[in-house]
């Protein structure tokens, strides 16, 4: 079974500061995407990265996805309570034609 | 415009009863889905739907059953409500099951509790 491990699983910082959230496996994956999901609301789409070494960014927010296609990063610069949220991450894996494998999230929180 | 929609938003029931969530997604998509979100938020895919075709059919118990009447439409009916049932259920839609056009797209969630 493929696996994604997020870390960490839970964030807490003051508005302004830099942070970095990490998206695991020991297995490759064709691609893979980050979302947020915010309170009482489903998950919502923030990126697809699918080459390995791929960097995108997203105003103060840039994704890596690693050399290898087997793990991927989050970073915000400059976070702002706007940011606050569960960042998951789901990876296609080359084996598996019909779904996504999920992470089990990293919750943050940015206090003004 | 929503793109998918869930019934109802919040529903409260008691242990053994019967219910139904409908979904709804106006985006012209192939392929739907249902996950559960415990408490812990990790989500777990149940089914996926393909032109109405059951594609994933993870270990569910058989009190759960999903019904595509179209594409646009993925129903989830729950038997003999348990407590462990509670949780947040998810549809969501993609463009295809392959590919970056599995970029799934997510209703606002059902909030069930069993009491």
């Amino acid at each position: 079974t493929q696996l994604l491990e997020q870390s960490p699983q839970f964030l807490s910082i003051q508005e302004g500061e830099n942070l970095t959230v990490y998206c695991n496996s020991s297995s490759v994956f064709s691609s893979l995407q980050w979302y947020r999901q915010e309170p009482g609301e489903g998950p919502v789409l923030l990126v697809t990265v699918v080459t390995g070494g791929e960097v995108k960014k997203l105003k103060r927010l840039t994704f890596q996805f690693g050399d290898a296609r087997k793990d991927s990063s989050l970073h915000i610069t400059a976070a702002q309570p706007g940011d606050t949220g569960l960042y998951l991450c789901a990876g296609g894996a080359p084996d598996s034609n019909y779904q996504l494998i999920w992470g089990a999230g990293t919750k943050l929180i940015i206090k003004p | 415009d929503t793109a998918v929609s869930q019934t109802p938003k919040y529903l409260v029931t008691q242990m053994g009863n019967d219910k139904s969530i409908k979904c709804e997604q106006n985006l012209g998509h192939d392929t739907m889905y249902w996950y559960k979100q415990d408490s812990k938020k990790f989500l777990k895919i149940m089914f996926s739907y393909n032109n109405k075709e059951l594609i994933i059919n993870e270990t569910v118990p058989n009190r759960f059953s999903p019904k595509s009447p179209d594409k646009a439409h993925l129903n989830l009916h729950i038997n003999s409500l348990e407590l462990g049932d509670s949780a947040v259920y998810f549809c969501a839609s993609s463009a295809a099951l392959f590919g970056v056009l599995k970029t799934q797209y997510f209703g606002p969630g059902t909030r069930l509790l069993v009491l």
